[in-house]
């Protein structure tokens, strides 16, 4: 364990359900974040929590909705997905832009 | 646009054998990350140099940065069967609208170490 939690590991989802990914970190970190990883592709910053605050939404569909009720916990919850939305969704959380980020081991999103 | 790229893709070498990786950016920055992933899970951050560093050690790992060139290089000596992994950097930009930090993300180089 890193001291980010991400639940669930995996998700299979079809185009029209809707689900929630969860993040928690108790690290004491101010900022939290949540990145895309498709297969043969960069990291994508989709978006971006300050002191709770959302900071930046890197230009990310509606379909996907985040939440930061707290500094601790984040939320993305998703609805009427796409089959190319299926990839990993990892959240991380720094300190502050001296230090790294800690990551979650991430969700396998599946959508069929 | 794509901000870290890293060179080469894919690297495979024997136990013992040191590891060199290269990344190259754009933009000013604030720090340069060096992040470390095994297959399907998180990242793993491994070391940071700022801008006003030239190089930096950790353990087995060593890290420059030349910022004339926008260029960094992470060298692992000694590698171990259990260094294989996907190694990535990451630049922070410098910008003046925020005080937040975003990392950019190069597409990585998977390293291979062959027992």
């Amino acid at each position: 364990e890193t001291g980010v939690t991400q639940t669930p590991r995996h998700l299979v989802m079809g185009m029209t359900n809707k689900k929630s990914l969860k993040c928690e970190q108790h690290l004491g970190h101010n900022a939290m974040y949540w990145y895309k990883q498709s297969a043969k592709k960069p990291l994508e910053l989709m978006f971006v929590y300050n002191f709770k605050e959302q900071t930046e939404n890197n230009s990310v569909p509606s379909r996907f909705s985040p939440e930061c009720p707290n500094s601790s916990h984040l939320f993305l919850h998703l609805h009427t997905l796409q089959p190319e939305d299926s990839a990993l969704y990892l959240c991380a959380s720094s300190r502050d832009r001296n230090y790294g980020y800690t990551f979650g081991s991430g969700t396998r999103l599946t959508v069929v | 646009s794509q901000q870290g790229e890293e060179d080469p893709q894919a690297l495979s070498i024997q136990e013992g054998e040191n590891a060199t990786m290269n990344c190259s950016y754009k933009t000013s920055i604030n720090n340069l990350q060096w992040y470390r992933q095994n297959s399907g899970r998180g990242l793993v951050h491994l070391i940071l140099i700022r801008s006003n560093e030239r190089e930096k050690h950790s353990g087995r790992l060593r890290v420059t940065l030349d910022t004339s060139k926008k260029s960094s290089s992470l060298l692992i000596t000694a590698s171990r069967a259990a260094d294989t992994a996907s190694y990535f950097c990451a630049t922070d930009s410098k910008n003046e609208e925020t005080s937040g930090s975003r990392l950019t993300f190069g597409e990585g180089t998977q390293l291979t170490v062959n027992p």
